[in-house]
């Protein structure tokens, strides 16, 4: 994998219902991941970053996990609330150009009350 | 402490006129970077400043252009506007470290006619 890439598109589940999505980046040159935020008529918000291989996180009902070495995290929402509607993005900073972060398209998630 | 403070949030040109975008980042931060996003694209990296050099760079032609100011406040100009420029730019900043997350402002909704 040459770029960051996020999947599925979007997705739609019922008030809660668990999700999870996935976001996949180059498994060599690793420095950060990062999720964020991007609700409608808002400015993108940072949720996690994650730097060590194996690192998990947490805030609230959302959980993070980055696998390094195979080039993955995953993005957990238990119990979806239609306030967790938002376009869920990631973004990969490379060892040799830390201070440059490459975004992935992102993940729609839409909760229907 | 404010946030990162993007002007003008609107703004509408003619194809070939130039504009300048401010971006004013949290005080002491003083990495400033900018995204493009156009519809149903991702946030493309434009440029990111850090102490008054810019530090990375992404794939976008020289009409595109920036600069930071000592008091870390940025702008970004872009010359001989074209209709393909119409898209929301985004600013963001952060702290020192290349693993700190990234704090957007609202935007800069520009559409070229």
């Amino acid at each position: 994998i040459l770029n960051v890439e996020q999947s599925p598109q979007s997705l739609h589940v019922q008030e809660g219902d668990s999700t999870n999505f996935t976001c996949s980046f180059p498994s060599s040159n690793f420095y950060a991941l990062h999720w964020y935020r991007w609700e409608t008529a808002k400015s993108p918000e940072a949720l996690f970053v994650m730097t060590l291989n194996g690192d998990e996180k947490k805030k609230g009902r959302i959980s993070a996990t980055l696998n390094t070495k195979e080039g993955y995290s995953y993005l957990y929402i238990k119990g979806s609330q239609p306030e967790d509607s938002a376009t869920y993005l990631c973004a990969f900073n490379y060892a040799t150009n830390a201070g440059k972060s490459t975004f992935g398209d992102g993940t729609t998630l839409t909760v229907k009350p | 402490k404010a946030g990162v403070t993007q002007t003008p949030r609107y703004l509408i040109k003619t194809r070939g006129q130039q504009v300048t975008l401010s971006c004013s980042p949290i005080s002491g931060h003083r990495s400033v970077s900018w995204y493009q996003q156009t519809p149903g694209q991702g946030l493309q990296f434009l440029f990111e400043y850090f102490s008054e050099t810019q530090r990375n760079k992404g794939n976008f032609p020289g009409r595109f252009s920036g600069r930071q100011f000592s008091n870390s406040r940025s702008e970004m100009n872009v010359s001989t506007l074209e209709l393909g420029d119409s898209a929301l730019y985004l600013c963001a900043s952060s702290l020192e470290r290349e693993s700190s997350p990234l704090h957007f402002g609202n935007g800069t909704r520009l559409t070229v006619t």
